[in-house]
C-alpha cells in the first residue's frame, strides 16, 4: 500500500532563514510521482514543486525546492529564504500506478516564520 | 484561466439532513477530484472522475455519499443523511488526464466548502 508520512506537525523558522520540511513515502511502484502543497489558512491548497521518480536531478521552482533521496525514500521541501506569507500547512503527497494514479497526501506540516 | 469554482463556501446543517456541493472545473480538465479534509488531517480522496466516469470511488461512503458529474463538466457531491462526523471542508480538485498525461499533472483545487453538522 502506498503511504505519505509527514513527522512534523509544527515548526518554527526566522524570517530570511531556510528550512527544510520533511516527507518519507512508501509505493511498490517504480514509477512514482512526488508533490508539495501548500495550504494557507484561506483553505485553498497551492501546488508548489513536482518530482517524478525516475527524475534524475531534485526539482527546483523558484525559492522551493525537493531534496529527493530514492534510496531512502524521502522527498524533503526545502524553503529558503523565508517570508511571513510562507506561514501555512505544507502537504507531501504521491502519485503512483498502484493507486490507480490516485493521490495520496500526508498529514502535514504547519510552518510559521517568525520575523 | 478561471480556477476551480466550488459552492457553497459554507453551510450548516442538522444531522440527517441533507447537502449537495457543486464544483466547476477549469476548462479542458479531464479529471475531476472530490476530496474531505477534516480538521487538522490531510486531504483524503473521496471520488475521482476521468470525464464522466468514475476511475476511483473506493473510499466514498456509498450509503449516505453520491457524487455525479454530468457530461464530463460540472460535478456535484451529495451527502444524504448526514452525519455528525462528515463535518469537514470538501475540496474539488481537477486535472489534465493523469492517465495519459503522465504523474506530473499536478492538481488544481478549489476554495473547499466548510461543512458543519450539528
Amino acid at each position: 500500500a502506498q503511504k505519505i508520512t509527514q513527522t512534523q506537525p509544527g515548526m518554527f523558522v526566522q524570517e530570511k532563514e531556510a528550512v527544510t520540511l520533511d516527507c518519507t513515502y512508501d509505493t511498490s511502484d517504480q514509477s512514482y510521482g512526488l508533490f508539495w502543497y501548500k495550504q494557507p489558512s484561506s483553505g485553498e491548497m497551492i501546488f508548489l514543486i513536482y518530482q517524478g521518480s525516475y527524475d534524475e536531478q531534485n526539482a527546483t521552482e523558484g525559492r522551493y525546492s525537493l531534496n529527493f533521496q530514492k534510496a531512502r525514500k524521502s522527498a524533503n521541501l526545502v524553503i529558503s529564504a523565508s517570508q511571513l506569507g510562507d506561514s501555512a500547512m505544507y502537504f507531501c503527497a504521491m502519485r503512483g500506478f498502484t493507486g490507480g494514479f490516485k493521490t495520496i497526501f500526508g498529514a502535514g506540516t504547519r510552518l510559521f516564520v517568525k520575523a | 484561466e478561471a480556477g476551480v469554482a466550488q459552492s457553497p463556501r459554507y453551510k450548516i446543517i442538522e444531522k440527517r439532513q441533507s447537502v449537495a456541493f457543486w464544483c466547476n472545473p477549469i476548462s479542458g480538465h479531464a479529471t475531476l477530484y472530490w476530496y474531505q479534509q477534516i480538521l487538522g488531517q490531510g486531504p483524503k480522496l473521496l471520488i475521482q472522475f476521468q470525464n464522466n466516469g468514475v476511475v476511483d470511488d473506493s473510499q466514498l461512503p456509498k450509503d449516505r455519499f453520491s457524487a455525479e458529474r454530468l457530461k464530463g463538466v460540472d460535478s456535484t457531491l451529495k451527502i444524504q443523511p448526514a452525519k455528525l462526523e462528515d463535518s469537514a471542508v470538501y475540496l474539488c480538485a481537477s486535472s489534465l488526464d493523469s492517465r495519459t498525461g503522465g504523474m506530473g499533472n499536478e492538481q488544481f483545487f478549489g476554495p473547499g466548502t466548510r461543512l458543519t453538522v450539528l
